[in-house]
């Protein structure tokens, strides 16, 4: 499993944008990248996933560079609802285990 | 939007009982899975389960864990001979298909306090 480093926290504001950049240098061919949010006490929650490029859906957006040794979670206009625990995770179509790190707390202040 | 239900929401145990926690994955979901989080740390795997048969497990996942079908709609999660360290959330979480190439669903999970 390809290992991954994200920052430990970031603060942000109401209505700013906040860009969440995982590292992961070694991953393979057929990995593919995915976050989880985690609120306290209550299960993970899938966001995203993509392979390259770039994905968006009603929550986030997920940007992959061609090297595919990063990726950016971008949530547009964080609300206090979004302070949570988010995790990067890279694994691969016969990976049936997540893998999950320490996680990065983002805090966002009114 | 389908969710997956976990009881009980919280589990308070003797040390040496046995505990069953249970869930209900979401209907046409084929992989099943339980997660353990210890207070303040990591998310991790305990075991995947498909087609009536352990997938994959982990080194946690020893003789002391057992995982069970026993219906169409339940997933359960025994661990017998309850010790301290057994104290942690429990998530449950599915998938329509498996591998990392897809989303889980995870339960709210089952915080099981060992005494």
């Amino acid at each position: 499993l390809a290992k991954t480093t994200q920052p430990i926290s970031m603060d942000s504001y109401e209505g700013q944008e906040v860009n969440i950049t995982c590292s992961h240098n070694n991953i393979a061919t057929n990995d593919y990248i995915t976050w989880y949010q985690q609120f306290p006490s209550q299960g993970p929650r899938f966001i995203i996933q993509g392979y390259k490029t770039k994905v968006t859906n009603e929550v986030a957006s997920l940007f992959i560079p061609a090297d595919r040794k990063s990726s950016t979670l971008s949530l547009p206009r964080v609300s206090l609802s979004d302070t949570a625990v988010y995790y990067c995770l890279v694994g691969a179509v016969n990976d049936y285990k997540l893998s999950f790190g320490a996680g990065t707390t983002v805090t966002v202040r009114a | 939007e389908p969710e997956v239900t976990q009881t009980p929401s919280h589990q308070v145990t003797q040390m040496g009982q046995e505990v069953i926690l249970r869930c209900v994955p979401i209907s046409n979901h084929l992989y099943f899975y339980w997660y353990r989080q210890i207070l303040g740390q990591k998310v991790e795997f305990l075991v995947s389960f498909y087609n009536n048969e352990i997938s994959e497990k982990s080194e946690i996942f020893d003789d002391q864990f057992s995982v069970e079908r026993p219906d169409g709609s339940n997933f359960t999660l025994k661990i017998r001979s309850t010790k301290l360290e057994d104290s942690a959330m429990y998530f449950c979480a599915s998938s329509e298909l498996g591998g990392a190439d897809y989303g889980y669903t995870f339960g709210s999970g089952t915080r099981l306090t060992v005494v």
